[in-house]
């Protein structure tokens, strides 16, 4: 069964640090998304991607902030200078013709020393 | 604006008891609406979801919800808890944009 997979599972990395975390989405799909997760809250939006453009951004995903889809495969996020806020699990997720059902991957969890 | 409340943060069950968890959502416009699973270290596992077809929907693992608009819910039910079941599960609602926005979640906990 098609799956969503990030990379990697577990980034450490230093305040003031770029990071960029990995997502191959589904491989028919059109739509992609990067929700995060802090730890013991709940998940929230960060963005939505389609057609090689943002189509939608929460109040979250500042100028530090940026996605690509760099080649047909890849989805990444960059977060240019990290804070110790940013450290959360971030989940890339998916869907297909449609925006309803969207397809998780196992996240990243990332955490700014 | 859009919002979910899920009621009861723990959920503790028997093993073969009833499972019933509760949504609540706000919405504007008639909702799509969603429940996800997240065992322990693992992502979110899409359980089922309701797009205005069925009020009643069946999902994976034996699950099913009902969407109610008089009461505005959607909770989430078992008949019979296993305890394979004991994850975290979170309601999730999607109007006419494309986020979804979550319910802060319940963790349920199986009991022999």
């Amino acid at each position: 069964e098609p799956e969503v997979t990030q990379t990697p599972s577990h980034q450490v990395t230093q305040m003031g640090q770029e990071v960029i975390l990995r997502c191959v989405p589904i491989s028919n799909h059109l739509y992609f998304y990067w929700y995060r997760q802090i730890l013991g809250q709940k998940v929230e939006f960060l963005v939505s991607f389609y057609n090689n453009e943002i189509s939608e951004k929460s109040e979250i995903f500042d100028d530090q902030f940026s996605v690509e889809r760099p080649d047909g495969s890849n989805f990444t996020l960059k977060i240019r200078s990290t804070k110790l806020e940013d450290s959360a699990m971030y989940f890339c997720a998916s869907s297909g013709q449609g925006p309803y059902e969207q397809y998780f991957g196992p996240g990243t969890r990332l955490t700014v020393t | 604006a859009q919002s979910v409340t899920q009621l009861g943060s723990h959920v503790s069950v028997s093993e073969g008891a009833l499972v019933l968890l509760r949504c609540n959502y706000s919405s504007s416009v008639p909702p799509y609406l969603f429940w996800y699973v997240q065992y322990p270290n693992q992502g979110l596992q899409l359980l089922l979801k309701y797009t205005s077809a069925a009020t009643l929907v069946k999902g994976i693992n034996g699950f099913e919800a009902e969407f109610k608009k008089s009461e505005t819910s959607f909770h989430l039910t078992k008949p019979s808890a296993h305890m394979s079941d004991a994850a975290e599960y979170f309601c999730a609602v999607r109007e006419n944009t494309d986020k979804l926005i979550f319910g802060t979640g319940t963790r349920l906990q199986v009991f022999p």
